[in-house]
């Protein structure tokens, strides 16, 4: 498996650009999350899915959309770079474990990162 | 809102040297209490915790919660410089949104030979 995938590992942008920035899971995961990480903050979430179809909002979504039309891809989109998007952009997935007939939470596994800049 | 507070945000210690981190956390409804480690790229699981007192060791790391006081710390013995990374707590908690993670700041270890 290749786990959780990202791209691109690097970009930069313009003021006001747009862009996509690609996740994809080959673990068949039914919930997958964005975060961005900015240098001492940790991670912040964006956006997080629950199943094909589902999308929510995460603590910090303003700026950002996704959409989740299959259960491997998530991309996120910037429609309107500022830069105060400047940021790494780390995908993540999990899986929710069942014990005892009760869904109980699983550690979420990461990708690489895309370290986006916004000039 | 969730809460969670790493202590300390950073930390320079020899090799050979043991090393606590903490983790603080207010969450409605605790669930679990995961540490991770990130070095250069993408966080790397290392534990998850669920029950107080129950120890989780892997190696030179071990890791137990407190639910009474709402805390986790992070244990290296023996540190080596592989060690260097940012080691970031979170929390879930198990009301609807019981698959999202509260992250902290993390918290910077530096092992110098």
């Amino acid at each position: 498996n290749a786990g959780v995938t990202q791209t691109p590992k690097f970009r930069i942008l313009k003021i006001g650009q747009s862009m996509t920035l690609q996740c994809a899971q080959d673990m068949n995961h039914n919930y997958m999350y964005w975060y961005r990480q900015d240098p001492g903050m940790g991670l912040k979430l964006i956006y997080y899915s629950v199943g094909a179809g589902i999308t929510d909002k995460g603590e910090v979504p303003n700026g950002y959309n996704v959409s989740r039309s299959t259960t491997e891809d998530f991309p996120l989109r910037l429609e309107l770079a500022a830069p105060s998007q400047t940021s790494v952009y780390f995908c993540a997935s999990s899986y929710p474990r069942t014990s005892g007939g009760l869904s109980s939470y699983n550690e979420q596994f990461f990708g690489p990162g895309t370290r986006l800049t916004v000039l | 809102e969730d809460k969670v507070v790493q202590s300390p945000l950073s930390l320079v210690v020899h090799e050979g040297d043991t090393v606590t981190l903490n983790c603080s956390y207010e969450v409605t409804n605790f669930r679990s209490l995961l540490w991770y480690k990130q070095e250069k790229k993408a966080p790397t699981f290392l534990f998850m915790l669920t029950s107080s007192g129950i120890e989780k060791k892997s190696g030179r790391l071990s890791s137990i919660l407190d639910k009474k006081e709402l805390f986790s710390i992070l244990n290296i013995t023996a540190t080596q410089t592989g060690d260097s990374a940012i080691y970031l707590c979170a929390v879930s908690n198990s009301g609807g949104s019981n698959y999202k993670l509260t992250f902290g700041k993390g918290t910077l270890l530096t092992v110098n030979p």
